[in-house]
């Protein structure tokens, strides 16, 4: 069956320090994968999807970048975090770009 | 630009009294429908996928309905475990792979 593992689970950062969330998904392969952003009581915003390694698009300006190093890897970092990037991050994969998400636990960030 | 407007933002029932959460969406053409359930502090959870106006989809106590500008999720004789929050999600045929997602439904169910 299919994983997905999304660390760390909590995190407090310094604004202006760097940042760097992971994403492996295991049991199948080349899935679409996607980093969100939720802000408490929102709904979740798409920041980053990839259909496949090196493959990136970027849905909102900001100061955080995806990359997609390996096949079943997804990784969200930033050079100098903000305040207004505090929130809850999910990665999510899935089959094909039109078949329903599942999600990671979800990395709640804090900038301090 | 794709919207998806869910009511109401919080509902409590007590245990057996069932109800509906609504999801409201303006989309160019719309490719799919997803539910989501949400627990505090968690990833969502897939629930359902709904295609095209008129299909339904069950499992347990939810059963989702879809029409062209709106989908229900009926709960029927809800538990307390049923208590999340519940995220309605669509992608147009113009957006591949972007959902938009609403700002979901909070359901407490009371014993």
């Amino acid at each position: 069956s299919q994983t997905i593992h999304q660390w760390p689970a909590t995190l407090v950062q310094p604004v202006g320090s760097p940042l760097s969330l992971e994403c492996t998904v295991e049991g199948t392969s080349n899935p679409n994968l996607y980093w969100y952003r939720q802000a408490a009581g929102r709904g979740l915003q798409l920041l980053f999807y990839s259909v496949g390694i090196g493959q990136i698009s970027s849905e909102v300006p900001q100061n955080l970048s995806a990359s997609r190093p390996q096949d079943r890897q997804f990784i969200l970092s930033s050079k100098k975090l903000l305040l207004s990037d505090s929130g809850f991050y999910l990665c999510a994969w899935s089959v094909t770009e039109n078949t329903e998400a599942f999600f990671g636990q979800g990395t709640r960030l804090t900038v301090v | 630009e794709d919207q998806v407007t869910q009511s109401p933002e919080a509902l409590r029932l007590q245990e057996g009294e069932s109800s509906s959460l609504n999801c409201s969406y303006t989309v160019s053409g719309l490719r799919g429908l997803f539910w989501y359930r949400q627990d505090p502090g968690k990833g969502p959870e897939f629930l359902f996928t709904l295609y095209s106006a008129g299909e339904e989809k069950e499992k347990e106590r939810l059963k989702a309905t879809l029409t062209k500008k709106e989908s229900f999720l009926h709960i029927t004789a809800p538990k307390p475990e049923d208590s999340a929050t519940y995220l309605c999600a669509v992608q147009a045929n113009t957006n591949a792979g972007k959902s938009t997602f609403g700002d979901g439904t909070t359901l407490t169910v009371k014993p």
